[in-house]
């Protein structure tokens, strides 16, 4: 069974500029979420996606948004990119009845940089 | 919202069981706790999630007393390749807004 893929695995922006980064779910799961992980801190809850609608989002600006398509793919786009952006962006997959959606697969990351 | 308290840092030797205790005083009477395994440059990895008393898999075990006020991740046996940051996790009443924190930085030593 493939595992979570997420693309580009880096990217160099520079700020102001606009970055869209894509992820796949494992095949059955409906559920994508996105967080964000700055160098050495926690994960941060971004975005829970689930059957094509915006189920939830954390504590970030407007500037960051997204959308699932109907293959469940979803993509992340982060406008206006600052520097305190930069940061390893996870997708992660689940299937959404019950117990099943605490039990995330995390994908390998997208490692944004701004300068 | 419920949050979360682990220690900041832990050392064990291999062969040895590590226990790492979260602390969760307000989580909902139907609330889940989730923990999780991160290595360096890689996504977390699901470890193991639990309601309440015992639950034992392959990897780990996790104990919940019955207050659920906080729960402890047991490894067995842990070796070199055990090093990593554990998360733990509790469910946020439905909105599955999960809030990893910051972690539990696990250095096992030879």
């Amino acid at each position: 069974e493939a595992g979570v893929t997420q693309s580009p695995t880096h990217l160099i922006k520079t700020r102001g500029q606009q970055v869209t980064l894509r992820c796949s779910p494992i095949s059955g799961h409906t559920s994508v979420y996105w967080y964000q992980q700055a160098l050495g801190l926690g994960l941060q809850f971004l975005l829970w996606y689930d059957e094509g609608e915006e189920r939830n989002r954390g504590n970030f600006p407007p500037r960051f948004s997204g959308r699932q398509f109907p293959n469940y793919s979803s993509e992340l786009n982060v406008n206006a990119l600052e520097l305190e952006d930069s940061a390893l962006y996870l997708c992660a997959s689940s299937r959404r009845t019950g117990g099943d959606v605490r039990e995330q697969y995390f994908g390998p990351g997208t490692r944004l940089t701004v300068t | 919202l419920a949050k979360t308290t682990q220690p900041i840092s832990m050392d064990s030797y291999e062969g040895q069981e590590v226990n790492i205790t979260c602390s969760h005083n307000n989580i909902a009477t139907n609330d889940y706790i989730t923990w999780y395994q991160q290595f360096p440059s890689q996504g977390p990895r699901f470890i193991i999630q639990g309601y309440k008393t015992k639950v034992t898999n392959e990897v780990a075990s996790l104990f919940i007393p019955a207050d659920r006020k906080s729960s402890t991740l047991s490894l067995p046996r842990v070796s070199l390749s055990d090093t990593a940051v554990y998360y733990c996790l509790a469910d946020q009443s439905g909105t599955y807004k999960y809030i990893f924190g910051t972690g539990t930085r696990l250095k096992v030593l030879a």
